[in-house]
C-alpha cells in the first residue's frame, strides 16, 4: 500500500521568512495530494491540494509543487505569520472513495 | 463545503466499558466514511473504511471485534470501542469525501477518549 514520508518533523522560522515542507510517496498510482493544517485539539483543515496532472498550484501565500517522476511534493509558505504556527500534514491517495494516507506531520513554529 | 458532525467530543470512561462515537454527514450522503486514530503529537492513522450497507474494511493490526463499525445509513457511521482499556485512549476522528465526487476529505471534529 501507499507510504508517505514527511520532513522535517519540526520547523522554526522567523516571521516573514518562508517555510518548506517536503513529502515523498511510494505508490505511483496515487494522483491526489492534499495538505492539511491542524491546530491543537482541532480537526485537520485542508489548505491546498494538487492532482497529478498539475505540477504546481498556488493560493496566495501557499503553494504546492509536485514531481511525479520523483514521487515527491512540497508545501511552500511565504511571508509566514504567527498564525501559521500549527502541525501540517501531507497526504496521498487515489481519487474516488479511497482513504488518504498521511505523513507524520511537521510542527511549524513561526517566531514573531 | 460539506459538513461532518461527530459526537461526543470528549469521553472519559472506566476501563472495561464500551463507548460509541457517532459520525454524521449533515448535508450530503456518504456511502463511505473513514475512521482515523491520532495519538498525541502523532499522525492520523487509518483504522478502517466504513461502507454503507456492508462490512467495514479494517487496516492491518486493527481488531475488528474491539472497534465495531456500523454504517447503517447514508449519513451515519458509528464506531464502538468495546471493553475499553487505557491504551485505547486516543483522539478518534471520522471523515468522508464530499458529494459529487470531490477529492477533499472532510473531517468530523474528533472525539478525545480517555480510559481510566
Amino acid at each position: 500500500g501507499e507510504n508517505v514520508e514527511q520532513h522535517p518533523s519540526t520547523l522554526s522560522v522567523q516571521e516573514g521568512d518562508s517555510a518548506v515542507i517536503k513529502c515523498t510517496y511510494s505508490d505511483s498510482a496515487s494522483n491526489y495530494f492534499p495538505w492539511y493544517k491542524q491546530e491543537l485539539g482541532k480537526r485537520p483543515q485542508l489548505i491546498i491540494d494538487i492532482r497529478s496532472n498539475v505540477g504546481e498550484k498556488k493560493d496566495q501565500r501557499i503553494a504546492v509543487t509536485l514531481n511525479k517522476t520523483a514521487k515527491h511534493f512540497s508545501l511552500h509558505i511565504t511571508e509566514t505569520q504567527p498564525e501559521d504556527s500549527a502541525v501540517y500534514f501531507c497526504a496521498a491517495s487515489l481519487s474516488g472513495n479511497t482513504p488518504l494516507v498521511f505523513g507524520k506531520g511537521t510542527r511549524l513554529s513561526v517566531i514573531a | 463545503g460539506a459538513v461532518v458532525s461527530q459526537h461526543p467530543s470528549r469521553v472519559i470512561c472506566k476501563s472495561g466499558t464500551s463507548v460509541k462515537i457517532e459520525c454524521r454527514s449533515l448535508d450530503f450522503q456518504a456511502t463511505t466514511m473513514f475512521w482515523y486514530r491520532q495519538f498525541p503529537k502523532q499522525s492520523l492513522m487509518l483504522m478502517a473504511t466504513s461502507n454503507e450497507g456492508s462490512k467495514a474494511t479494517y487496516e492491518q493490526g486493527v481488531e475488528k471485534d474491539k472497534f465495531l463499525i456500523n454504517h447503517a445509513s447514508l449519513t451515519l457511521s458509528t464506531l464502538t470501542v468495546t471493553s475499553a482499556h487505557p491504551e485505547d485512549s486516543s483522539f478518534y476522528i471520522c471523515s468522508a469525501r464530499g458529494p459529487l465526487g470531490q477529492n477533499e476529505l472532510f473531517f468530523g471534529s474528533g472525539t478525545q477518549l480517555s480510559v481510566l
